[in-house]
């Protein structure tokens, strides 16, 4: 069973606009929860992260949101750029001995000029 | 500047075959990862360490082993190489040196090892 779904496996947004990728999650002891960004025949580079313990966390043009009650998280890139066209995957874990990142199947992003 | 390395980057073997991946990090993190990555299922946890001696399974970890007999290495061996094993993996790393605990910090990954079992 998925513990972490990223439900739209693609997504298409003009330059300049909004680019909103969702994910949700099952495990209600994940606490905490991450963005990679992947380009092909690179491996997953670290884009942002999120506690449980705050609902927004924000760096330059790309925010997170977290909403613990509906387990759901998303991450807002504003304004998109063709740079960011990539796979981008959600990962969450915990602080509990045991747990390692889980990731999602990925969103492909693709951003036109 | 500390990385992590994977090697070799591509690998064609036979069927049956023992084959190892091999995982390399110089930031003295403790904790360390494997991933497959497939189309259709994003990136799955294989096996991961939080320290020397310890190795633990991950979501797919049949098939496969983990030995950590260092800080810098996590070596993933296929213990008789399967076609269903073609597959991208990843290794990974991350937490502050030295605490002996696992802390879910970014993790930072290596460049991937393409492998094809024919």
């Amino acid at each position: 069973d998925q513990q972490v779904k990223q439900n739209s496996p693609s997504l298409s947004v003009q330059e300049g606009r909004i680019s909103i990728l969702n994910c949700d999650y099952t495990n209600s002891m994940f606490d905490y929860f991450l963005w990679y960004k992947k380009y092909p025949a690179e491996g997953p580079t670290f884009l942002i992260s999120i506690s449980s313990i705050k609902d927004k966390n924000e760096d330059g043009r790309f925010t997170v949101f977290l909403n613990k009650s509906a387990k759901h998280l998303s991450l807002h890139i504003v304004p998109s750029q063709p740079g960011d066209s990539a796979v981008y995957f959600c990962a969450a874990g915990g602080d509990q001995a045991g747990t390692a990142l889980i990731f999602g199947k990925g969103t492909t992003l693709s951003v036109s000029s | 500047d500390a990385e992590i390395t994977q090697s070799p980057r591509h690998k064609i073997t036979e069927t049956g075959r023992q084959v190892t991946l091999a995982c390399h990090q110089t930031w003295n993190h403790n904790n360390m990862f494997w991933y497959r990555q497939d189309l259709g299922h994003g990136l799955r946890l294989i096996h991961y360490s939080y320290g020397v001696h310890d190795t633990n399974k991950g979501e797919v970890s049949d098939g496969y082993s983990v030995s950590r007999s260092n800080t810098e290495d996590l070596p993933l061996t296929l213990e008789s190489a399967a076609s269903s094993q073609t597959s991208v993996y990843f290794c990974a790393s991350s937490g502050p040196p030295g605490t002996g605990a696992p802390q879910n910090t970014e993790a930072f990954f290596g460049q991937g090892t393409r492998l094809t079992v024919v």
